[in-house]
């Protein structure tokens, strides 16, 4: 079993639609929860950083961590064409830890 | 632009020879970090460097190897290449030795074993 699942899509919506993307984790230990988005061909870029539990927002973007259930989300409102990438959940329990990625999931928003 | 610049872009080469890649990092950080991304396998951690001593291992294979500078560049020199090495090599850098620091990811080098 890996360590953080993602599904890795594609998913694809219309432009202007609320975007759900889930990873879900196993390490209870995890304290540290990033969302990197990664444009074809591009490096990943850092989007949301959380620690522990609860939300974050940033703009059109906000980040949620249960703790409880291992279930890390990334909402995207009023979705746009340029928001067409690859999204990348990440995790690490802090320290000197190896931060540990998802697979990713493909998303293309549909003028 | 993230302030990571890595070389080669593009590096295409046959089966058994060996390569180097380079990574310079963002002015002020001291850590830099190799990955490598292949479709079947996502974004693997292989090793850190934190100002020029190694300080984390990930699932680097042995035939692989990487190092820090004085300058704090890196470099991480893949050999025997087989047909499963081609993917693309990412740097990252952060400011001190800590995962908790954000990390800079590099535009990437795309490597092709033939």
């Amino acid at each position: 079993q890996k360590e953080v699942e993602q599904d890795p899509g594609p998913l694809s919506v219309p432009e202007g639609a609320i975007v759900s993307l889930n990873c879900t984790y196993s390490n209870s230990a995890f304290q540290y929860f990033m969302w990197y988005r990664q444009y074809s061909r591009k490096g990943p870029e850092l989007l949301m950083y959380t620690y522990s539990s609860g939300n974050k927002e940033d703009g059109r973007f906000t980040a949620q961590v249960d703790k409880s259930s291992k279930y890390i989300s990334l909402f995207i409102r009023d979705s746009q064409p340029s928001d067409s990438a690859t999204y990348l959940c990440a995790t690490f329990s802090g320290g000197y830890q190896k931060v540990t990625f998802g697979t990713g999931t493909k998303l293309q928003v549909i003028p | 632009d993230s302030g990571v610049t890595q070389t080669p872009k593009h590096l295409i080469t046959a089966t058994g020879q060996r390569v180097t890649l380079r990574c310079s990092p963002r002015s002020g950080d001291l850590s830099v970090y190799w990955y490598q991304q292949s479709l079947d396998q996502g974004l693997q951690f292989l090793i850190q460097y934190y100002n020029g001593e190694e300080r984390a291992k990930g699932n680097i294979l042995e035939r692989f190897s990487a190092q820090q500078f004085p300058d704090l560049h890196s470099e991480l020199n893949l050999s025997s290449l087989e047909l499963g090495d081609s993917a693309l090599y990412f740097c990252a850098s952060s400011r001190g030795g800590l995962d908790a620091d954000t990390q800079y990811f590099g535009p990437g080098t795309r490597l092709t074993v033939l």
